[in-house]
């Protein structure tokens, strides 16, 4: 059974410029997560896609957006794209919404962005 | 707000003995909470939560919501236990809750041979 696959793992951005991550969930996972993880801020959650729908969102600036498809793979886009964004993206799939007896999230390798 | 704390950056032991990393909460529901590890070079992984109450890995972990506290246990660590641990809280409300994980800032655990 295939894992969260993210694409790509590196990427090399300039400032200004905008950069969009994909992620393919576990198959059957309908809800995906993304997550910033810097060595500053640790881990950070940026939102989560259930149904092609935004359902929670954390604390960042509009320039991260992100968006889910029918078949539950997900992108971030990050626009006008600054130094204090390198960072570690990480996604994370589940079932569905949370509810005791659900296992939990299964997190990707990540995509290593950095910008210069 | 909700916030996860372990006070503990570094934690060195020797294989054998015992290891407790410390996990601190805050959070005005009731709280689902989860210990992930992250193993050199290797992806997040969920170790524990808190609602299977089993131990995986010879590693426990109890909440204790006087203590607002979920600290992680295993009597005799191995030298593959190196890793950086983190606890994470997620919010819950009525059973069901969309995920969001608020980390801890992780504790590097290095057991000496």
């Amino acid at each position: 059974k295939a894992g969260v696959t993210q694409t790509p793992r590196y990427l090399i951005k300039t400032r200004g410029q905008q950069v969009t991550l994909s992620c393919s969930p576990i198959s059957g996972h309908r809800s995906v997560s993304w997550y910033q993880q810097t060595p500053g801020q640790g881990l950070q959650f940026l939102f989560e896609y259930f149904s092609e729908t935004q359902r929670n969102k954390g604390n960042f600036p509009g320039r991260f957006s992100g968006r889910q498809f029918s078949n539950s793979r997900s992108e971030m886009n990050v626009s006008t794209l600054e130094l204090g964004d390198s960072a570690l993206y990480l996604c994370a799939s589940s079932l569905g919404p949370w509810s005791e007896g659900d296992y939990g999230y299964t997190f990707g390798s990540g995509t290593r962005l950095t910008v210069v | 707000a909700q916030r996860v704390t372990q006070p503990e950056k570094l934690l060195s032991v020797f294989k054998g003995a015992p290891v407790e990393l410390k996990c601190n909460y805050s959070y005005s529901g009731s709280p689902e909470l989860f210990w992930y590890v992250q193993y050199s070079r290797q992806r997040l992984q969920l170790l524990l939560r808190h609602i299977s109450r089993e131990s995986i890995k010879g590693f426990t972990a109890d909440l204790n919501k006087g203590e607002t506290s979920f600290h992680l246990k295993k009597p005799f660590a191995q030298e593959e236990d190196s890793a950086m641990y983190y606890c994470a809280l997620l919010q819950s409300a009525g059973g069901t809750s969309y995920g969001k994980l608020t980390f801890g800032q992780g504790t590097i655990l290095t057991v000496h041979p």
